[in-house]
């Protein structure tokens, strides 16, 4: 049980172009969920936590503008990269939790390099 | 403001030896703290959650121990096999989100 999927696995873009990502937890409602980003060989860095119908919350640095993060219904979160630049490559991961708490169930993560 | 350490960041042993990793954090006011493994270009699977009132968890191979006053997690596997190698990743939770380390690389030599 518990599993999240992130799609797409992989994105290769020209400068310039915004990029989706999706986050779907297929078998729990998640009223929460999360967006990483991980440069290589670095830890995990929270962009954004995602509430189901609410705006989310971004940490410091984080442009809003730039990432923009949508969660419509409790099992699908989106991530969009707009106007993506080369420094915007990175591998993105998210994660749904069923509640306060309780541990973070990770999608495969997306890796995304702008050209 | 939370920080994870963990040490060492690369470790290699031969097959079957067993080994620990070390994770410290510097605020004690956690909530749980979590153990995660991941594969090259990969996401994260969850190996083991310590609740902050727990002193250790155990799944298989793996024991994890959280000593929250010294804030120091270890994380034991025992009798290590090539298909243990990846990166571990310990996570603290509490008044801040997730607050994740760089990570211990392993590789278990066959």
């Amino acid at each position: 049980g518990a599993v999240v999927s992130q799609h797409p696995s992989r994105v290769i873009c020209k400068s310039g172009t915004s990029v989706k990502i999706e986050c779907r937890s297929l078998d729990f409602q998640a009223t929460t969920m999360f967006w990483y980003r991980q440069f290589p060989k670095q830890s995990l860095m929270l962009m954004a936590t995602s509430n189901e119908g609410s705006k989310a919350t971004y940490e410091q640095g984080v442009e809003k503008d730039k990432f923009l993060i949508n969660h419509a219904s409790l099992t699908l979160s989106t991530l969009t990269v707009t106007s993506a630049h080369p420094e915007d490559s990175s591998f993105y991961i998210c994660s749904a939790s069923l509640g306060p708490n309780q541990p973070q169930h990770f999608g495969d993560g997306t890796r995304l390099s702008i050209l | 403001k939370q920080e994870v350490t963990q040490i060492p960041a690369a470790l290699s042993v031969p097959e079957g030896e067993n080994l620990v990793l070390n994770c410290s954090f510097t605020d004690s006011a956690i909530y749980n703290l979590q153990w995660f493994r991941q594969d090259p270009g990969k996401g994260l699977t969850s190996l083991l959650l310590i609740q902050s009132s727990q002193r250790e968890q155990t799944s298989g191979r793996l024991n994890a121990s959280l000593d929250k006053s010294s804030g120091r997690s270890t994380l034991y596997i025992a009798a290590s096999q090539p298909g243990d190698s990846a990166t571990y990743l310990c996570a603290v939770a509490g008044n801040t989100p997730l607050v994740f380390g760089k990570g211990t690389r392993l590789s278990v030599i066959a």
